[in-house]
């Protein structure tokens, strides 16, 4: 168990819907980041978090959003579902370099689109 | 920029031989460097890392891998390979961005590892 928390862990939805998804990092991590994994593309980085501030942006469609809120817990957007939307989404929480660098990883959400 | 190279996205071996992962990485500085494991339908596990000193680095799981600066190399390896090993494995490198002052993990595509019994 890596601390770190995701809910759902499955979601279905249509085409055209808007679902979040909704991460708690490991007590303590300040830093959230979301990543994408599709069997086409792979890991994908998304967005990084810290303490409540967006602070780096990755492969991220205009379509998605997301934030961290005081409690550092993070939500993840995703609007106008399409077919290509089906992939795993994680989240992973940073200690700090003073922790050894290591991102942890939650058990991710899957995205199903119908 | 950082990247990772991993060479093979598909490797077999039978149970009980030598697992061998390659990994090359490229950096402008001094890297920390990981392997993550991942189970089907699960996230991905830490199994070991390099951050500084030895640059032979022991893991979970009996996994070990070694830091060579002059190759760029952080090859991943297990003596004996046993059937709960197959997994997909990614190598990572981080990266600090002054300018951001955001931390980043950039990974390799991932290695499918499959045993044969």
């Amino acid at each position: 168990d890596s601390g770190v928390t995701q809910t759902p862990k499955h979601l279905i939805t249509a085409t055209g819907q808007r679902v979040t998804l909704r991460c708690s990092p490991r007590s303590g991590d300040l830093s959230v980041y979301w990543y994408q994994q599709s069997l086409d593309q792979g890991l994908q980085f998304l967005i990084q978090y810290y303490n409540g501030e967006e602070r780096a942006k990755g492969n991220i469609l205009e379509r998605f959003s997301a934030q961290q809120f005081p409690d550092l817990h993070s939500e993840l957007n995703l609007s106008s579902l399409v077919l290509g939307d089906y992939a795993f989404y994680f989240c992973a929480s940073w200690g700090g370099l003073a922790g050894g660098g290591e991102q942890y990883f939650g058990p991710g959400t899957r995205l199903t689109v119908t | 920029a950082q990247s990772v190279t991993q060479l093979g996205s598909h490797v077999s071996v039978s149970e009980g031989a030598l697992v061998l992962l390659r990994c090359n990485y490229s950096s402008s500085v001094p890297p920390y460097l990981f392997w993550y494991v991942q189970y089907p339908n699960q996230g991905l596990q830490l199994l070991l890392k390099y951050t500084t000193g030895a640059t032979l680095v022991k893991g979970i799981n009996g996994f070990e891998a070694e830091f060579k600066k002059s190759e760029t190399s952080f090859h991943l390896t297990k003596p004996s390979a046993h059937m709960s090993d197959a997994a997909e494995y990614f190598c990572a490198v981080s990266s600090l961005y002054s300018g951001a002052g955001s931390y980043q993990l950039t990974f390799g595509k991932g290695t499918k590892l499959s045993v044969i019994p």
